[in-house]
């Protein structure tokens, strides 16, 4: 069955560093998500893309993170100086179509990101 | 309260019985979902309704949605240990000009069934 995959697993990294989170969606899938699930509480929306562009981010997603599909299977998250703040279980999803008709998303595992 | 708050947060019962989790919300919707997460893991899609839908089935599990009081029900029949997870609502925003949106999600309720 298709998945989402998602790398790494599991990050670790010094406060200020930047970080790259990968994401493979499901091939025939045309929308693009992040979200974050900060130990506890709830899975937050970061930014949606379609069409090689932002569609809709949240206040969460700064000017510190920024999204990319640089080929046809990738779709990156990069935060550019993390913070304390960010770790946080990050979650790529994807979806055949937009909310205006299934709606349905699927989720990769997440990457755990443990800032330092 | 925010967009999405399941009730009860925490939700223990033998195998066998059935859980109840219920999720209200505040503004229009376009579908709302419900997803499962298992400790640690990714978030796995369970059923989704649609606003002018007010109740849906899949296997074991019934979904009511009551767009006037802004709240949904999932139901588990005849639960079992691996139904074991935390199990949250997701409201889909009416989809304007375009716009893909985004799920908003509730707190979840952690479902713990004790064989």
């Amino acid at each position: 069955e298709p998945e989402v995959t998602q790398t790494p697993s599991h990050q670790v990294t010094q406060m200020g560093q930047e970080v790259i989170l990968r994401c493979v969606p499901i091939s025939n899938h045309l929308y693009f998500y992040w979200y974050r699930q900060i130990l506890g509480q709830k899975v937050e929306f970061l930014v949606s893309f379609y069409n090689n562009e932002i569609s809709e981010k949240s206040e969460i997603f700064d000017d510190q993170f920024s999204v990319e599909r640089p080929d046809g299977s990738n779709f990156t998250l990069k935060i550019r100086s993390t913070k304390l703040e960010d770790s946080a279980m990050y979650f790529c999803a994807s979806s055949v179509s937009g909310q205006g008709y299934t709606g349905e998303l699927f989720f990769g595992e997440g990457s755990r990101l443990t800032v330092l | 309260s925010q967009q999405g708050e399941e009730d009860p947060q925490a939700l223990s019962i033998q195998e066998g019985e059935n859980a109840t989790m219920n999720c209200s919300y505040k503004t229009s919707i376009n579908n709302l979902q419900w997803y499962r997460q298992n400790s640690g893991r990714g978030l796995v899609h369970l059923i989704l309704i649609r606003s002018n839908e007010r109740e849906k089935h899949s296997g074991r599990l019934r979904v009511t949605l009551d767009t006037s009081k802004k709240s949904s029900s999932l139901l588990i029949t005849a639960s079992r240990a691996a139904d074991t997870a935390s199990y949250f609502c997701a409201t889909g925003l009416p989809d304007y000009g375009g716009s893909q949106g985004n799920l908003i999600f509730g707190k979840g309720t952690k479902l713990s069934v004790k064989p």
